[in-house]
């Protein structure tokens, strides 16, 4: 069974440009979480998408969004890039959400300029 | 929200010794589970377990949900050991992350 996908590795852009990030989860999860891995600030929960349905947000300004099509793949988008935005952005897969295993992608790390 | 600690914050070994992570939790969970990340930044799993113990050749874990705390121990550590461990604790429809146990292995 493929494991998480993350596209792409990895991204540099300027501030105030918008990045989309892309997360395939394994086949027959329906659960994607994303989150967010500074040195400051460890790893913090963005979303949750459960069946093209976000079920649960982080504490992260409107700037971070998200979606999940129907084949259970997500996408993360930031807008109006800050620097501090610069960090590396997870996404796991899961059959149901929070009480289930959580797999994990390989991550993009992301630098905004 | 849950809170989740882990320690120690960091950790040198001696390529051959071994050692315990321990992670302590605030609320009853439904969801435990150890992660190894690697340079590179990948969460790799080590072990799902919400309560019992649990092996996997050199690694093993305990958690003890009545008491809220989890422990992870590492024998006969290699260099490969080396990296972050992080404990998750997974609650009504989040997880949680702890700070990690920075472990480095010398030879």
């Amino acid at each position: 069974k493929a494991g998480v996908t993350q596209t792409p590795r990895y991204l540099i852009k300027t501030r105030g440009q918008q990045v989309t990030l892309s997360c395939s989860p394994i086949s027959g999860h329906r659960s994607v979480s994303w989150y967010q891995q500074t040195p400051g600030q460890g790893l913090q929960f963005l979303f949750e998408y459960f069946s093209e349905t976000q079920r649960n947000k982080g504490n992260f300004p409107g700037r971070f969004s998200g979606r999940q099509f129907s084949n259970s793949r997500s996408e993360m988008n930031v807008s109006t890039l800050e620097l501090g935005d610069s960090a590396l952005y997870l996404c796991a897969s899961s059959f149901n959400g929070a009480y289930n295993e959580q797999f994990f992608g390989p991550g993009t790390r992301l630098t905004v300029l | 929200g849950i809170q989740v600690e882990q320690s120690p914050p960091d950790l040198i070994l001696q390529e051959g010794a071994n050692s315990t992570l321990r992670c302590n939790f605030s609320d009853s969970v439904n969801n435990l589970q150890w992660f190894h990340q690697n340079p590179w930044g990948q969460l790799i799993n080590l072990f799902y377990i919400p309560s019992g113990t649990k092996q996997n050749g050199r690694l093993s874990a305990t958690t003890v949900a009545t008491e809220r705390y989890s422990l992870l121990y590492i024998s006969s550590s290699q260099t490969t050991d080396s990296g972050v461990y992080f404990c998750a604790i997974g609650g009504y429809q989040k997880v949680t992350f702890g700070i990690g146990t920075k472990l480095q292995v010398i030879p």
